[in-house]
């Protein structure tokens, strides 16, 4: 398996509270990803990062923010935490110029009161 | 922005039998179409790829159709075994000219009953 790891993996946290998600890769990779799944939606793009610094939204970016300071650690941050943010999310990273397989991670279990 | 749609959304099989997942995109633009498994309770794992430059693709049991034209893809799986219960999601990309983004389907849920 590619080497990422998500932390933490499970958190159970009240509304309006911050969140923040890592996400740590030991490939060098230069994308990273993070996604979100629930039933019925299946995997959706919240935002990712072509580079240290570098990063943009996806198709369901409100109410996140990320930062990459690093190559090997991509942060998702919820500033407010609300209910409808309850989902398992999944960091993701890949070598596009080379094959554009993702790589996924084990996946971070939020639940939000 | 790339739409993925998936149909059905869940296929029962008997063991033995073929399973066929189908998939439409809307970009024709897209070059690039995925096929990922997920375990119950484990992250997607790429089985099979296809580029826009071919038209179909095997490995062992599992095949990848692409039909540009219709812009549809479809997976499919012979012989199936119960560790082909998963749900499989399919995907498109551009890739190679600076989009990084991939679409994913909604995911079809697969039983193979023993």
């Amino acid at each position: 398996d590619a080497g990422i790891t998500q932390s933490p993996r499970h958190k159970v946290t009240e509304t309006g509270t911050p969140v923040t998600l890592r996400c740590h890769q030991t490939e060098n990779h230069r994308y990273m990803y993070w996604y979100r799944q629930d039933p019925g939606h299946g995997l959706r793009l919240i935002h990712y990062s072509y580079g240290v610094k570098d990063t943009d939204k996806g198709e369901v970016s409100d109410g996140y923010s990320v930062s990459r300071s690093k190559t090997e650690d991509f942060l998702l941050t919820l500033e407010s935490a609300t209910s409808s943010q309850t989902s398992v999310y999944f960091c993701a990273i890949s070598d596009r110029q080379n094959t554009g397989e993702l790589f996924f991670g084990e996946g971070s279990r939020l639940t939000v009161l | 922005g790339e739409n993925v749609e998936q149909h059905p959304s869940t296929l029962s099989v008997q063991e033995g039998d073929s399973a066929v997942i189908k998939c439409t995109y809307s970009d024709s633009a897209s070059n690039y179409f995925p096929w990922y498994k997920q375990e119950l309770g484990k992250r997607p794992q790429l089985i099979i790829d296809i580029r826009s430059n071919v038209g179909e693709k095997k490995d062992q049991r599992i095949a990848v159709t692409l039909n540009k034209t219709a812009k549809h893809f479809s997976l499919h799986i012979t012989e199936t075994q119960p560790e082909d219960s998963a749900v499989y999601f399919c995907a498109a990309s551009l890739i190679g000219y600076g989009n990084n983004r991939l679409a994913f389907g909604k995911g079809n849920q697969v039983v193979v009953i023993p």
